[in-house]
């Protein structure tokens, strides 16, 4: 299946700082997701991107979709203690037979914010 | 809106039994379903895709006779884990989609349940 590169794989940052991670991929992807999961928890949508080169915002996270809809990043800015936890990006390809909504995960970045 | 659960939360039994793992849309009527395991610090692993009313369509080298999906309703999907062993002991998580335009049309994550097989 396709494989998704998410970097980095792990982040220590000081409270207040940016971060950013981002995702690659050797395919073409009609969409790019970025879940958060924390310890025990399923993971919960934070942004979703539709059209290559599009920019959302979702409070202090941003996430833009890759003009060659083969790479995405995530953006957080001035982070909090409540930001630690596991950032996943995912993509899915097309809608058609089987695979019909089907997601490709990142292995995702442990992120630990320092008070 | 959008909520999705699971149950139990977590479990522990032993070597041979079957587990069942319950997983719900609460809000929303979902035409498909995911499971996925994850194991400690890894990515989630896609199982199953299962549509309402038809067999789930199994990832290769998922054992379709040991990890039984049952999509009987839009808002129902189970995982029956059979014989369970040890090496089945994992993070099962659901997801939830509405497959038509609209804020549900993407996957919705249930909580999650933890088996520990002993």
């Amino acid at each position: 299946g396709q494989q998704l590169n998410q970097s980095p794989q792990s982040m220590f940052i000081q409270e207040g700082e940016d971060v950013s991670m981002n995702c690659t991929s050797s395919s073409i992807f009609n969409t790019w997701l970025w879940y958060k999961q924390d310890p025990g928890e399923g993971p919960v949508l934070l942004i979703a991107l539709y059209k290559a080169g599009e920019l959302t915002s979702n409070g202090r996270l941003t996430a833009q979709f890759g003009i060659t809809r083969k790479d995405s990043f995530l953006n957080i800015s001035a982070s909090i203690p409540s930001d630690v936890g596991i950032y996943f990006c995912a993509g899915r390809t097309t809608n058609r037979g089987s695979t019909l909504g089907r997601l490709y995960f990142g292995r995702g970045t442990q992120l630990t914010v320092w008070p | 809106g959008a909520v999705v659960s699971q149950h139990p939360s977590w479990v522990i039994c032993k070597s041979g039994t079957s587990v069942k793992i319950e997983c719900r849309s609460l809000d929303f009527q979902a035409t498909t379903m995911f499971w996925y395991r994850q194991f400690p610090k890894q990515s989630l692993m896609l199982m199953a895709t299962s549509n309402e009313g038809s067999k789930a369509t199994y990832e290769q080298g998922v054992e379709k006779d040991k990890f039984l999906i049952n999509h009987a309703s839009l808002t129902l999907s189970t995982l029956t884990v059979t014989s369970a062993h040890p090496e089945d002991s994992s993070f099962y998580i659901c997801s939830a989609s509405l497959l038509a335009a609209g804020p549900y049309n993407e996957q919705f994550f249930g909580p999650g349940t933890r088996l520990t097989v002993l």
